[in-house]
């Protein structure tokens, strides 16, 4: 059975630091890992996804994360957060046929002036 | 490509009443997805379909909620009679089937149930 575990409700951050959401799965398959982002009153979407090629994922908005199968981790971190990156963050596990896509329960991320 | 249409934006319904949601997927992608999303709460996966057969519907309440998907394109989504704790935002996503493929979202309807 697949699940995933968003350790973190709400993360607060100054604009100008680092960002890291971190984000744990379990999956009996090799799955496939996605980071999505939803704005206030807007749709998701795709921030990057994993699927065995190079473990360190690249995205968009500077975004990027590293699947660690050791520690059954996602994490996303971006080297320095804008204003414009609060929003709400959702870790995706998906089975390789995308028969089966779970959503983490949602980090959400604050950023202060 | 032009992404995935749901209508309506907004409905608002009392309860007993029933609604009907619309979603037109992205063209050529075979799985599509009804998700609820409950204020502050990560989507919650009700139906999926792979072209017109469903995958997985464990999650829908079937005594009250419905979904098709005619010819494999569009789909419906429909609640009756709705309940208070229906009020949500219903999203609509589509995806091409394979290894790693990414889910598209429509921008969702909002329901309020009074």
């Amino acid at each position: 059975a697949q699940s995933v575990t968003q350790l973190d409700s709400h993360v607060s951050v100054s604009e100008g630091t680092p960002v890291l959401l971190r984000c744990n799965y379990s999956s009996s398959y090799s799955p496939s890992l996605f980071w999505y982002v939803q704005h206030p009153n807007k749709g998701l979407q795709l921030l990057l996804k994993y699927t065995s090629a190079a473990t360190l994922v690249k995205g968009i908005n500077g975004f990027e994360a590293e699947f660690k199968k050791s520690e059954t981790s996602f994490h996303l971190t971006k080297p320095s957060a804008h204003m414009s990156d609060a929003a709400e963050y959702f870790c995706v596990v998906s089975d390789r046929e995308g028969f089966k896509t779970i959503f983490g329960a949602g980090t959400r991320l604050f950023v202060k002036a | 490509e032009a992404g995935v249409a749901q209508s309506p934006r907004y409905k608002i319904i009392e309860k007993r009443q029933s609604v009907a949601f619309w979603c037109n997927p992205i063209s050529g992608h075979a799985t599509l997805y009804w998700y609820q999303q409950i204020l502050g709460q990560g989507p919650k996966l009700l139906i999926q379909f792979q072209n017109n057969g469903v995958v997985d519907d464990s999650q829908l309440p079937k005594d009250r909620f419905s979904a098709e998907r005619l010819k494999g394109v569009d789909s419906t989504l429909k609640i009756q009679p709705a309940k208070l704790e229906d009020s949500a935002v219903y999203l609509c996503a589509s995806s091409r089937t394979g290894s790693g493929s990414p889910l598209h979202f429509g921008n969702g309807t909002r329901l309020t149930v009074t």
